[in-house]
């Protein structure tokens, strides 16, 4: 069975400083790998992806992450943090392959202190 | 415009009155899917679909149904809803014919059951 860890409940990080919010998962099979980001009061929204190739994949808003296939990690990283990126955030894994079961983490409350 | 819509936003209701909630994407989209996001737990998989009268049970299927008649709508249905059922629901869908992709979230439907 797939399993996904998200080992920080809780981030605080000043603005303009960087941040790191960590992700774990653990699957027999090759794997997708999603961060969805859930702003106050709202829904879920794709942030960034990796299904194949290139293992640092980017988003628009300047987040970043990692495929590291040998530490079943996919990290989720900013140099500089705005206000605005405060919300919850949760990684997310499923098989390729096939429709199969998405597995959330619990999710990472990023606060962002001015 | 591309969306997921989910019917009721808000639902209080009691102890086993059955209810159901309706979820349609405008995406010609493949995979469906319904979540129940809890404090803590982060968001955890109900049932998914993979296409028109296609679908498996995810991670917490107990006291709840699901029907895909039509490829644009995937109702959940409690048929005896008890408090423990009290959540916030959310319904995705993804296009993908090797595992969904990326997920289109609705904007949610939060129950309370007394």
């Amino acid at each position: 069975a797939q399993s996904v860890t998200q080992l920080d409940s809780q981030v605080p990080v000043f603005e303009e400083a960087p941040v790191e919010l960590r992700c774990n998962y653990s699957s027999s099979v090759s794997v997708y790998l999603f961060w969805y980001v859930q702003y106050p009061n709202q829904g879920l929204q794709l942030l960034l992806k990796y299904l194949s190739g290139s293992t640092l994949v980017e988003s628009i808003n300047g987040f970043e992450a990692e495929f590291n296939k040998s530490q079943t990690s996919f990290h989720l990283r900013k140099p500089s943090v705005h206000i605005s990126d405060t919300a919850e955030y949760f990684c997310a894994v499923s098989k390729s392959g096939g429709y199969q079961k998405v597995t959330f983490g619990i999710g990472t409350k990023l606060q962002v202190i001015p | 415009e591309a969306q997921v819509t989910q019917n009721p936003r808000y639902l209080i209701t009691v102890t086993g009155k059955k209810l159901t909630v309706t979820c349609s994407q405008n995406m010609n989209h493949e995979y469906m899917s319904w979540y129940r996001q809890d404090p803590g737990l982060g968001l955890r998989q109900i049932y998914y679909s993979m296409n028109v009268e296609v679908t498996d049970k995810g991670d917490v299927p107990e006291g709840y149904k699901v029907s895909r008649k039509e490829k644009r709508n995937f109702p959940l249905i409690l048929e005896s809803p008890s408090p423990n059922q009290t959540s916030l629901y959310f319904c995705a869908s993804s296009w993908g014919s090797g595992g969904p992709r990326e997920q289109f979230f609705g904007p949610g439907t939060r129950l309370t059951v007394l």
